[in-house]
């Protein structure tokens, strides 16, 4: 079935910098989401992506649909300690009922 | 605006105890999902339900049922607890219309689930 895979599994940053983290599926998706999730709570939705180049920005937080529509980047400009927390990406595999796909996430810890 | 609302939050449980998870969705939403997330291992599918009437196997279903009572709600049934089956329990939903963009799951809070 499909795998995808995210990247790094965990980070350590100091208050300020920028993050960049990736993810990249086995085939082809038509669609990529980015999700956060904080301490005790369930993921919530940061951003969509629809087309392959896509860039969408939510805030310091900028998602882009690869070309090749194999893969997908999100990137945290200036970190602040409430970015703490495990950064999913997910998508279908195609646009039927089939549930979506989850990588396992990226622990974003920040340093004051 | 509750959107995925999950009961109960907490739950301490017995090896051999049975137990029901309750979700239920405000948004009219046809297809829900039960996912566990345990350290290290993501979110990973346990059942689901395209839509009301339906059920279908996730990538972890043994020791699990699920019942789609109606369109708003998706309980998670434990027959007989096992330590193995300690985790963090997440409903969630997603409308799914053919034809049109892929839409997001939304999630509840969680039920967070210890077996003894």
């Amino acid at each position: 079935g499909q795998q995808l895979n995210q990247s790094p599994q965990s980070m350590f940053i100091q208050e300020g910098e920028d993050v960049s983290m990736n993810c990249t599926s086995s085939s082809i998706f038509n669609t990529w989401l980015w999700y956060k999730q904080d301490p005790g709570e369930g993921p919530v939705l940061l951003i969509a992506l629809y087309k392959a180049g896509e860039l969408t920005s939510n805030g310091r937080l900028t998602a882009q649909f690869g070309i090749t529509r194999k893969d997908s980047f999100l990137n945290i400009s200036a970190s602040i300690p409430s970015d703490v927390g495990i950064y999913f990406c997910a998508g279908p595999s195609n646009s039927g009922n089939t549930p979506l796909v989850f990588g396992k996430g990226t622990r974003l810890s920040v340093i004051a | 605006n509750a959107g995925v609302t999950q009961t109960p939050k907490f739950q301490v449980l017995k090896t051999g105890q049975s137990m029901t998870l309750q979700c239920a969705q405000d948004m009219n939403h046809n297809s829900m999902y039960w996912y566990r997330q345990d350290p290290g291992m993501g979110l990973r599918l346990i059942y689901y339900s395209a839509s009301e009437g339906t059920t279908d196997k996730g990538e972890v279903p043994n020791g699990y049922n699920v019942s789609r009572l109606n369109k708003r709600e998706f309980s998670l049934r434990l027959e007989s607890a096992a330590p193995s089956q300690t985790s963090v329990y997440f409903c969630a939903s997603r409308s799914i219309r053919q034809g049109r963009y892929n839409q997001p799951q939304h999630f509840g809070d969680g039920t967070r689930l210890s077996i003894l």
